[in-house]
Formats: C-alpha cells, structure tokens, sequence
C-alpha cells in the first residue's frame, strides 16, 4: 500500500458524457500526477499539479482537466467523453522535494 | 522527447532462477532519474527501484538491482531467487530532474511470468 487513493474503482460512462474521478494524496504529499493507461500500454502523462497549480501537461487535450485542493487531494474531470477515452487512470503523489512518485491503485474508465 | 523501450513483451522463468529484464532509453538530457515499477493484477504500480543518472554505482534493493550503462543508455533489471509474488508486468520509466517538468515516460512494460 503507497497511502495514495483513488475513486470510484470503477466506472461506465457513454459517449459524450462527463466524468470526474479523484485522488486522495500520500500524507506529506504537495504534487500530484495523473496517466492514462490504455490497455496493454504504458501509463501515459496527463498532468502535474504542485500546490493547487497545474505546472505541465502532456499530449492531452484540453477537455482533460483537473484541480488540486488545499490538502492535495486532485481530480481528473473528462468532458465530452469518446470511446477512446477507456482506460486505467492512475494518480501519483511525491513530495515536490523528492523524485519518486507513488501510485493510487486507479479508476477504470470503461466508455460505451 | 525522451523515449523508453522495453524489447521483451514476455518472459517466464522457473521459480528461484535469475531473470533479467532490458530496457533503453534515448534522452538528450544529463540529468535524470530512471525507476523500474511493478504491475500486478490488482493494477497498483509499486516502485521496485530507482537510479539516479549521475550515481555510476548501480541501485540493489533485496533481490532486485540493476545495471545502468549510461553511455549506451541501457537501464536493466536483474531478479534473483525468483518468487510467484514476482509475477506482473515491469515497467521502465525515465523523469528528467527538472522542476515543472517531472512527467515519468514510461516503456510498453514486460509481462513476467514465474513458474513454480
């Protein structure tokens, strides 16, 4: 167990529709990441929040997006959904001092 | 952009034997940090172990460690005395010691399979 949480463990949405998962950050922790892990695949970098503030995004567009709270607990909101949007989602936390990132167990997107 | 590659999409070897995974990567960057994490079924990546670039000796935790060339860009896993428990996918990561700019790029990851 890393102390990193993640909700709901599962989810099934249809096409067009909007989702918002969570994660609930390893006590001590300031940064948190989130990836897409599609079947098969490596995770793959949405973005990075540091202290409530998004500070670097990947190849992702801009229907994907999140928040940080003031205890650093995160959430991934995905609007307009599409069928590729089925995936594994993982949040990491780290301390913004330290390099190693710590991963919640994930939400599984299923989109019809 | 950096890039990770892990060759060997599968492996299985006998319990208690020594196995040893590849993975390369290609950056333009000196300074950076590369990690090994294990996937089991239950989904939850749990770090096996990290490297960072600028140490030449290489990382050991237990029964893991590692054997980091840094001028072939070469970044692989050794197991010893296998276990069951050591079955899940392993993948390569690779973050650039930048602030703002701590994204992991991960490889497509190696199924491994212990076998009792």
């Amino acid at each position: 167990e890393t102390g990193v949480t993640q909700s709901p463990t599962h989810l099934i949405k249809t096409r067009g529709q909007q989702v918002t998962l969570r994660c609930s950050s390893q006590s001590g922790h300031n940064t948190v990441s989130w990836y897409q892990q599609a079947l098969g695949q490596g995770p793959q970098f949405i973005f990075q929040y540091y202290r409530e503030e998004e500070n670097g995004r990947g190849n992702f567009p801009p229907r994907f997006s999140g928040l940080q709270f003031p205890n650093y607990s995160s959430e991934l909101n995905v609007n307009a959904l599409e069928l590729d949007d089925s995936a594994l989602y993982l949040c990491a936390s780290r301390a913004g001092t330290e390099e190693t990132q710590y991963f919640g167990p994930g939400t599984r997107l299923l989109v019809l | 952009a950096q890039t990770v590659t892990q060759s060997q999409p599968e492996m299985s070897v006998q319990e208690a034997e020594t196995v040893t995974l590849s993975c390369t990567y290609d950056t333009s960057e000196s300074n950076y940090y590369l990690f090994w994490y294990k996937q089991p079924p239950s989904r939850q990546m749990i770090l096996v172990i990290r490297q960072e670039a600028y140490k030449q000796q290489n990382a050991t935790e237990n029964r893991f460690s590692v054997n980091f060339q840094k001028a072939a860009k070469s970044f692989s896993l050794k197991i010893s005395d296998s276990q069951l428990g050591d079955t899940a996918m392993y993948f390569c990561a690779f973050m650039i010691a930048n602030f703002g700019n701590e994204k992991l790029t991960f490889g497509t990851g190696t199924r491994l399979t212990i076998i009792p």
